[in-house]
């Protein structure tokens, strides 16, 4: 089965500041990959997905990540943040199967 | 639509009873699964269908029982509560027919005493 590496469990950042999140996969078949958001006491909402063609993709928020498949990787990216994306990301892989694995998740957290 | 549903919200149980967790979709997805969140370990899958009448095994299956009779609901039953099934619970539905991307419900959150 596949499974996702985020490297980061905390990132701190100042408004205003870019940021990236880092998410590793591993899979030994075709996969679409998945950047899921976490509000405090919230379900999970999606934020992006690269399913195929492009490799870069964008939210509607400001946030894009591009997937590197010699690299395996699928990091998340935004040029300057604000403190209402302070939140828990969490990088997905899924096979055509529907089995979908989680990363631990990055908790974001921006400060003023 | 409503998306996924889960009742109840927070629940608290003691050791050895048991519950059910509820899950609802009106999306007509075929697909349904929960999945377990505990700090620092992100979303584990417990069980999952893929339609009706069809349950298989996730990653951490032991003290839960699944059943799908209908496309819409997927309810999630733990037998004996144990204190380490104090957690999180998250209901998802996707389409099989792609793309594959999951809906989630807001979460139950259970604490087991």
């Amino acid at each position: 089965a596949q499974s996702v590496t985020q490297l980061d469990s905390q990132v701190p950042v100042f408004e205003e500041a870019p940021v990236e999140l880092r998410c590793n996969y591993s899979s030994s078949v075709s996969v679409y990959l998945f950047w899921y958001v976490q509000y405090p006491n919230q379900g999970l909402q999606l934020l992006l997905k690269y399913l195929s063609g492009s490799t870069l993709v964008e939210s509607i928020n400001g946030f894009e990540a591009e997937f590197n498949k010699s690299q395996t990787s699928f990091h998340l990216r935004k040029p300057s943040v604000h403190i209402s994306d302070t939140a828990e990301y969490f990088c997905a892989v899924s096979d055509r199967n529907n089995d979908m694995r989680f990363g631990a998740g990055t908790r974001l957290t921006v400060k003023p | 639509n409503a998306g996924v549903t889960q009742t109840p919200k927070f629940q608290v149980l003691k050791t050895g009873q048991s519950m059910t967790l509820q899950c609802a979709q009106d999306m007509n997805h075929e697909y349904m699964s929960w999945y377990r969140q505990d700090p620092g370990m992100g979303l584990r899958l417990i069980h999952y269908s893929v339609g009706a009448g069809i349950t298989d095994q996730g990653e951490v299956p032991n003290g839960y029982n699944v059943s799908r009779s209908t496309t819409e609901d997927f309810p999630l039953r733990l037998l004996s509560a144990a204190p380490s099934q104090t957690s999180v619970y998250f209901c998802a539905s996707s389409s099989n027919r792609g793309p594959y991307e999951q809906y989630f419900g807001p979460g139950t959150r259970l604490t087991v005493t």
